[in-house]
């Protein structure tokens, strides 16, 4: 595997299950990222973490848990979720070193649907 | 705060015309600037990049970008459109060496044979 993997693809699930979305960069990278990308909306950040603590979390409801076990891998752990959390979850990782601004590079997506 | 706009959330153009994306932002400091492209059922892969230096930035698949801070733009241009263009594109604005990325809502680029 190159580059950062994400899976599921696609995930249907209802309002009362939990689930997981999982991402892993084989990129050597030191930190990650969760966007969520809606229909004719901007791509929101969500979480952000770097050397694996979360540094950033936008105001994001509390049935969105994030966790980073370790740099290669990080999960969004879903659950009670809303029919408006439908979306494309996008993962990203870059290298940050100071003040030096570094390409993020994302992976395929998770295509959610809640019914 | 920063912010990005994409005019035209659609740009049809035909195969071998010039290609015109506009991106204007706002940000209180100068910023770095960035162009992603998304094609159907991939992620975002990056075109281009400004952070300091020369204000014409060029890009992979031909794509190039110049920033004009007077007119605080960064729109993308391709002389000549190939049907392997179609896809959508976004513009992104950071000011912080951290990559706190705040992203426009995209322009689908259609071209047509």
């Amino acid at each position: 595997e190159t580059g950062v993997t994400q899976t599921p693809r696609h995930l249907v699930m209802g309002m009362t299950n939990k689930k997981s979305l999982k991402c892993e960069q084989h990129l050597g990278h030191n930190a990650m990222y969760w966007y969520k990308q809606s229909a004719k909306k901007p791509l929101e950040l969500m979480f952000v973490y770097s050397l694996e603590e979360r540094v950033e979390n936008n105001s994001v409801p509390s049935r969105f848990s994030p966790e980073c076990p370790n740099s290669s891998h990080l999960f969004l752990h879903l659950h009670t979720l809303q029919p408006e959390d439908s979306a494309l979850y996008l993962c990203a990782s870059s290298q940050e070193s100071g003040t030096r601004t570094n390409e993020q590079f994302f992976g395929p997506g998770t295509r959610l649907t809640v019914l | 705060a920063q912010s990005v706009t994409q005019l035209g959330s659609h740009v049809s153009v035909s195969e071998g015309a010039l290609v015109l994306l506009r991106c204007n932002y706002s940000s209180s400091v100068p910023p770095y600037l960035f162009w992603y492209v998304q094609y159907p059922n991939q992620g975002l892969q990056l075109l281009l990049k400004y952070t300091t230096g020369a204000t014409l930035v060029k890009g992979i698949n031909g794509f190039e970008a110049e920033f004009k801070k007077s007119e605080t733009s960064f729109h993308l241009t391709k002389p000549s459109a190939h049907m392997s263009d179609a896809a959508e594109y976004f513009c992104a604005v950071s000011n912080t060496g951290f990559q706190k990325l705040v992203f426009g809502t995209g322009t689908r680029l259609l071209v047509s044979p």
